[in-house]
């Protein structure tokens, strides 16, 4: 079975610090992406990378950063964590797969609250 | 805004009776997927069906796919307690890896 385990499950941390969230993958699954879910706004892609060393921008990148310097891990970082980024943090990873049908197993997901 | 958008958003039934979502998409796509979340947990994977594919089953659930009217139904049969979740919908459109998610139906089930 995929799993996908995300470094911690409750994080609280004050506003202006510099956040980690850790998504580890043990599948050598090439695509990993990383989501913010929000009441009333279902789930947003923030960033994604298709291969080590490699990033895209989603749909709200401004404020995140990530870094994948390994296959099966992908980080999501928040240099100066703001209140607005209250929210329950999703990884996801897939594998290509004949014609393109890539389904995406997620971690548990990772509830961050900024005071 | 969402790619896909599911309707109703809260659902409440009673065990035994049957539960449909529905989901509406705006772009063409390849394939559509649905997805589960309990409470507070991760996103997991149920049934996936092809562009090309009208119905697919899988167990209690049933899928269908109109993409004349670029629209989805999930059917969950005799549903039970256990069933109470959030259901997803996702499309991929037709270039990328990349998934959009529609805001979610909120399923109870009442023992």
């Amino acid at each position: 079975d995929v799993k996908v385990t995300q470094s911690s499950r409750y994080l609280v941390k004050r506003t202006g610090e510099k956040v980690f969230l850790e998504c580890v993958q043990d599948m050598d699954h090439e695509n990993m992406f990383w989501y913010r879910q929000d009441p009333g706004l279902g789930l947003r892609l923030i960033y994604f990378s298709y291969d080590v060393k490699m990033k895209e921008k989603g749909d709200i990148p401004e404020g995140y950063s990530v870094s994948r310097e390994k296959k099966e891990r992908f980080s999501l970082i928040l240099e100066s964590a703001s209140t607005n980024q209250t929210s329950m943090y999703l990884c996801a990873s897939s594998s290509p797969g004949q014609g393109r049908e890539e389904t995406q197993y997620f971690g548990p997901g990772t509830r961050l609250l900024v005071l | 805004s969402q790619q896909g958008e599911e309707d109703p958003q809260a659902l409440s039934i009673q065990e035994g009776e049957n539960a449909t979502m529905n989901c509406s998409y705006k772009t063409s796509i390849n394939n559509l997927q649905w997805y589960r979340q309990n409470s507070g947990r991760g996103l997991v994977h149920l049934i996936l069906i092809r562009s090309n594919e009208r119905e697919k089953h899988s167990g209690r659930l049933r899928v269908t796919l109109d993409t004349s009217k670029k629209s989805s139904s999930l059917l969950i049969t005799a549903s039970r307690a256990a069933d109470t979740a959030s259901y997803f919908c996702a499309t991929d459109g037709t270039s990328g890896s990349r998934l959009t998610f529609g805001e979610g139906t909120q399923l109870t089930v009442n023992p």
